[in-house]
Formats: structure tokens, sequence, C-alpha cells
């Protein structure tokens, strides 16, 4: 069975420093991958995703992913972080299939704090 | 465009007894799943439906089912509810090219007592 592994359960950031939430996943097929964004009292966010193409895939609020497939890995950075980023970050990973693809295997989250 | 819907927000239930959970997709999406969020376990898939078909199923007991309506809309059911059924659920609509990803609803919050 497929698995994501998110490094880091907690990470406390002061503003404007720099930001990368590591995502690794096992599984050897073709892949869809995802990073979420839980902000307090709101529901799931999707911040960006990737499917194929360019490895480097730019979401919102200025958050950019990274996808090394020899290293299963697919890491969130953000340059410089805001207070407004204090969330609970959660990577997910799919398999495409020859009926669309499988439901969505999430990471346990990271809890990221900026400090102001 | 209105988001994805579901209610009830929060629920109170008995052991043993049933509940049903509904979930209003965003329009035009054929697409709907259902995921358990608690605070041990993360986030974890239930099923996924598509056109009235359940497409994918994931790890958990035959108490928990599901149906997808002709107009998309999703119901959620777990029968004989346990204590350890207590957590939000998640239900999440998308297009058939998931353009925009999976897009989430707020969740119903179960609590089994």
């Amino acid at each position: 069975a497929q698995s994501v592994s998110q490094h880091n359960h907690h990470v406390i950031l002061s503003e404007a420093a720099s930001l990368e939430l590591g995502c690794n996943y096992s599984y050897g097929g073709t892949v869809n991958l995802f990073w979420y964004v839980q902000y307090p009292g709101q529901h799931l966010q999707l911040l960006l995703k990737y499917f194929s193409g360019d490895p480097l895939v730019k979401g919102i609020k200025g958050f950019e992913a990274e996808f090394i497939k020899s290293k299963f890995s697919f890491n969130l950075r953000k340059p410089s972080v805001q207070w407004s980023d204090t969330a609970e970050y959660f990577c997910a990973v799919n398999k495409r299939s020859g009926g669309g693809a499988d439901g969505l295997t999430f990471g346990k989250g990271t809890h990221l704090i900026i400090q102001p | 465009k209105a988001g994805v819907t579901q209610t009830p927000r929060y629920l109170i239930k008995t052991r043993g007894q049933q509940v049903t959970l509904s979930c209003s997709p965003i329009s035009g999406h054929r697409s709907v799943s259902w995921y358990q969020q608690t605070p041990g376990q993360g986030l974890q898939f239930l099923f996924e439906y598509f056109s009235e078909t359940q497409r994918n199923k994931g790890n958990f007991p035959g108490r928990f089912s599901g149906r997808q309506f002709s107009n998309s809309r999703s119901e959620m059911n777990v029968s004989t509810l346990e204590l350890g059924d207590s957590a939000l659920y998640l239900c999440a609509s998308s297009s058939d090219s998931l353009y925009y990803g999976y897009t989430f609803g707020s969740g119903t919050r179960l609590t089994v007592v």
C-alpha cells in the first residue's frame, strides 16, 4: 500500500524566514501529487498540484514545490513566510488508474507556526 | 461558484445508532470522495463515487457505506456506531480532469457517546 511521509510534525519559524516542508511517498507507479493547507477553523484548501511536466510547480500565496522522481519527494517551499501562513500543511498522493485516480493518501501533516 | 456543501455540520449520536451524512458537490463535478479525519490516524480515504458508481474504496469496515445520486449528491452512512467513529468526515468533489484538484467541504463533526 502506498504511504506518504512528512518529515516534520511541528515547525516554528519567524516571519520572513524561508520554509521547506519535506514529503516523501512510497509508490513506484504514476502518481498525482498535492499540497493542501488547513488554516485554523477552515476547510482544506489546495495550495498546488503536480500531474506531469515541469517538476517545479508554483501554487497560491507564493508557495512552490519540486517533484524529484528519483527521490520520491515533493517538497514544499516558500522563500519568505508570513504570520498568516500559520496552519496545518498536508502532502497527498494518489495513483493514476484507468478509471481516473485512486483516493488520496495523506501524510500526517505539519503544523506550522509563524512567530511575528 | 458554490463550494462543496456538507450537512449537518455537527452530530451527536449514541453507540449502536446509525448516521447518514450528506454532501453536495460543486456543480458539474461527477466525482465525490469521502475522508475521515481524526487526531490519531489523520486523514484516511473512505470511498469515491463517480456517476453513481463506487469507483474506489479505502480500508474501512462494511459498516461504512455510501451512495451517489443522479445529481452527483452523495450520502455516507455509518451503521452500528462505535466510539472510535467519532471524527470529522470530509467530502471532496472533483472534475473529470482534476484540473482544480479536489475541493473539500467544511466537514461534518460526528461525536459518538
